[in-house]
């Protein structure tokens, strides 16, 4: 089944405590990318990827960082948690950047 | 840089009814994708429609329907004789083609209630 798998799905943590969400597809797309959606604020983009090595940031990507070592996996990592983080994430997946994108469940982090 | 503009932050309409998402995009681009994507009360996202800058040809999907004007740089979405299960957020949203390849805006999402 072709599907963008996020873990975990939910995360309780506390103020800088580094964690890592991870993402990966099935699907051999080039294209992925990592957003974070509030309330009232729609989804916005932290960072994308175009390939492997080849990442870039998206519109908030202060307090992120990426990487993209393998065609399939794509996590993004919190260095330094902060309560502003709190959020709901979501990975996405596509053929390319203008192509429609696969969307992984989404996770939620709480940072304490 | 681009933005995409959904003004209407919740609708409600009656079953049956029709109704008209709008939005609104700015790009600097002659190449571009626009999307529709829905959110149901479950979570998911799921993707409804793609077109490309080059194509304003509208399209029917049954009781769906999207019409793309770059004139006025819309590309709005109708439900016809609207149904419980379409109660869901919609979100348009825009990846440009040129310096800004593989950078996605979205809108801010329209919250749509329909009421048996």
């Amino acid at each position: 089944e072709a599907q963008v798998t996020q873990n975990p799905r939910y995360l309780i943590t506390v103020t800088g405590k580094k964690l890592t969400v991870t993402c990966s597809q099935n699907m051999n797309h080039e294209y992925m990318s990592w957003y974070r959606q509030d309330p009232g604020l729609g989804l916005r983009q932290i960072y994308y990827s175009m390939n492997v090595e080849v990442t870039d940031k998206g519109d908030v990507p202060e307090g992120y960082k990426v990487s993209r070592k393998e065609k399939r996996n794509f996590p993004l990592i919190l260095e330094s948690p902060s309560p502003n983080q709190t959020s709901l994430y979501f990975c996405a997946s596509s053929l390319s950047f203008g192509s429609p994108g696969f969307f992984g469940p989404g996770t939620r982090l709480t940072v304490l | 840089a681009q933005k995409v503009t959904q003004a209407q932050t919740e609708i409600s309409v009656v079953e049956k009814e029709d109704v008209t998402l709008d939005c609104v995009y700015e790009t600097r681009d002659t190449t571009y994708y626009l999307f529709w994507y829905k959110q149901p009360p479950s979570g998911e996202l799921v993707f409804l429609i793609r077109r490309n800058s080059f194509d304003e040809q509208n399209e029917i999907s049954g009781r769906y329907s999207w019409n793309f004007q770059k004139s006025t740089s819309s590309f709005n979405f109708t439900i016809t004789a609207s149904q419980v299960v379409d109660s869901a957020v919609y979100f348009c949203a825009l990846s440009e083609a040129g310096t800004n390849a593989g950078k996605s805006t979205f809108g801010d999402g329209t919250t749509l209630t329909v009421k048996p």
